[in-house]
């Protein structure tokens, strides 16, 4: 079974513009959540998704926003990038979101911000 | 939210029992606690979970007391390849929501 995918691996932005990450979960798994990771911070939470519906929010202002696709496919979006905004971004994926927390991560992508 | 804390980093040589102790408080009553293991430029991956008492699989085993205010993972026999940061993932209750938190990692290194 193929792993979690994110795309791109790695991404270089000026501050002010905007960003797309995509990630594709594991075949089969609903429920896909997405992490930032900075050598600061750690892995903080940014949202999850299951069945096209955002169920849960981590404490990040309003730029940072995702959505889900029929296909399980999940995508986050950074407006007005900022230079605090370099981090790896993860995704990760498990069968439900409900009471296990059996997630797979993928590679994550590198966000620079010049 | 409360926080969850964990040792920064341990030292231990092959073939030790290494034990790994996350505090947390404000877990969500139903919620699982989970531990991860992560390896540098790559995401962490899942170890174990367990809601009460002991869960044991065949890479480690995990202990948490009946209050769930904290939980020790335990790595039998750890080898040099077990070298890497550990995480513990307690679901945290904030109002009706829920944030999947994770520890700010255990930097395990193994020496020979």
């Amino acid at each position: 079974k193929a792993g979690v995918t994110q795309t791109p691996r790695y991404l270089i932005k000026t501050r002010g513009q905007q960003v797309t990450l995509s990630c594709s979960p594991i075949s089969g798994h609903r429920s896909v959540s997405w992490y930032q990771q900075t050598p600061g911070q750690g892995l903080q939470f940014l949202f999850e998704y299951f069945s096209e519906t955002q169920r849960n929010k981590g404490n990040f202002p309003g730029r940072f926003s995702g959505r889900q696709f029929s296909n399980s496919r999940s995508e986050m979006n950074v407006s007005t990038l900022e230079l605090g905004d370099s981090a790896l971004y993860l995704c990760a994926s498990s069968l439900d979101w409900e009471n296990s927390y059996e997630q797979y991560f993928g590679p994550g992508t590198r966000l620079t911000v010049t | 939210l409360a926080k969850t804390t964990q040792p920064i980093s341990m030292d231990s040589y092959e073939g030790q029992e290494v034990n790994i102790t996350c505090s947390h408080n404000n877990i969500a009553t139903n919620d699982y606690i989970t531990w991860y293991q992560q390896f540098p430029s790559q995401g962490p991956r899942f170890i174990i979970q367990g809601y009460k008492t002991k869960v044991t699989n065949e890479v480690a085993s995990l202990f948490i007391p009946a209050d769930r205010k904290s939980s020790t993972l335990s790595l039998p026999r750890v080898s040099l390849s077990d070298t890497a940061v550990y995480y513990c993932l307690v679901p945290r209750a904030s109002g009706s929501a829920r944030q999947l938190t994770f520890g700010s990692g255990t930097q395990l290194t193994v020496l020979p």
